[in-house]
């Protein structure tokens, strides 16, 4: 079955500071999904990605679909505090069904130091 | 704007007793549903989905079942609760297409 590896597993950064991570997988993906989750909550949906060497933005996180539709990165510039959490990326293999079934990376958890 | 609702939020059962989940859908149509369990904070496994009423898939064998009664309602059960189905469920819903998913804010199930 499908695979989504995601790296790093934890990220312990400083206010400030830059975060990049990304998911890689064996089989192609039409769709990226970017998600954060705080704790005792539901996944929030950050960016969705619909095409190979896509670049999207959404305030400070910038998320890329990777050219070979096979890994996609997010990263978020100048963390705070709230950004601690956990991201998840998803990816969909679309076409010929009725409905999406994401395989999800196993997440990143991300501590900020104030 | 479409939102979606789950509860109850947390929830205490004793082994053997039965179980509701509701999960409900407001300002869209038609959406397709799905059902998932999260353990200790990471990784999501789909449980079930449904692509209208009455039409449920299940993705695992498990020891829980789940209906669809009406277009924007999706219920998840037991008959008989486990101390491995502790865990936290999750509900979402995406368009008839299924690209992107949305995601409700959860039930947390501790059986004892």
């Amino acid at each position: 079955g499908q695979q989504l590896n995601q790296s790093p597993q934890s990220m312990f950064i400083q206010e400030g500071e830059d975060v990049s991570m990304n998911c890689t997988s064996s089989s192609i993906f039409n769709t990226w999904l970017w998600y954060k989750q705080d704790p005792g909550e539901g996944p929030v949906l950050l960016i969705a990605l619909y095409k190979a060497g896509e670049l999207t933005s959404n305030g400070r996180l910038t998320a890329q679909f990777g050219i070979t539709r096979k890994d996609s990165f997010l990263n978020i510039s100048a963390s705070i505090p709230s950004d601690v959490g956990i991201y998840f990326c998803a990816g969909l293999v679309a076409g010929g069904t009725s409905y999406g079934k994401l395989t999800f990376g196993q997440g990143t958890i991300l501590t900020v130091h104030p | 704007s479409q939102t979606i609702h789950q509860w109850p939020a947390t929830l205490v059962q004793p082994v053997g007793s039965p179980l509701s989940l509701e999960c409900t859908v407001e300002g869209t149509s038609n959406p397709n549903l799905y059902w998932y369990r999260q353990a200790a904070g990471r990784g999501l496994q789909l449980l079930f989905y449904s692509v209208g009423i009455g039409q449920i898939s299940s993705e695992v064998p498990q020891n829980l079942s789940a209906s669809r009664p009406q277009d924007r309602q999706f219920i998840l059960s037991s008959k008989k609760l486990l101390l491995s189905d502790s865990g936290f469920y999750l509900c979402a819903w995406s368009g008839t297409h299924g690209e992107t998913q949305y995601f409700g804010p959860g039930t947390r199930l501790l059986v004892l």
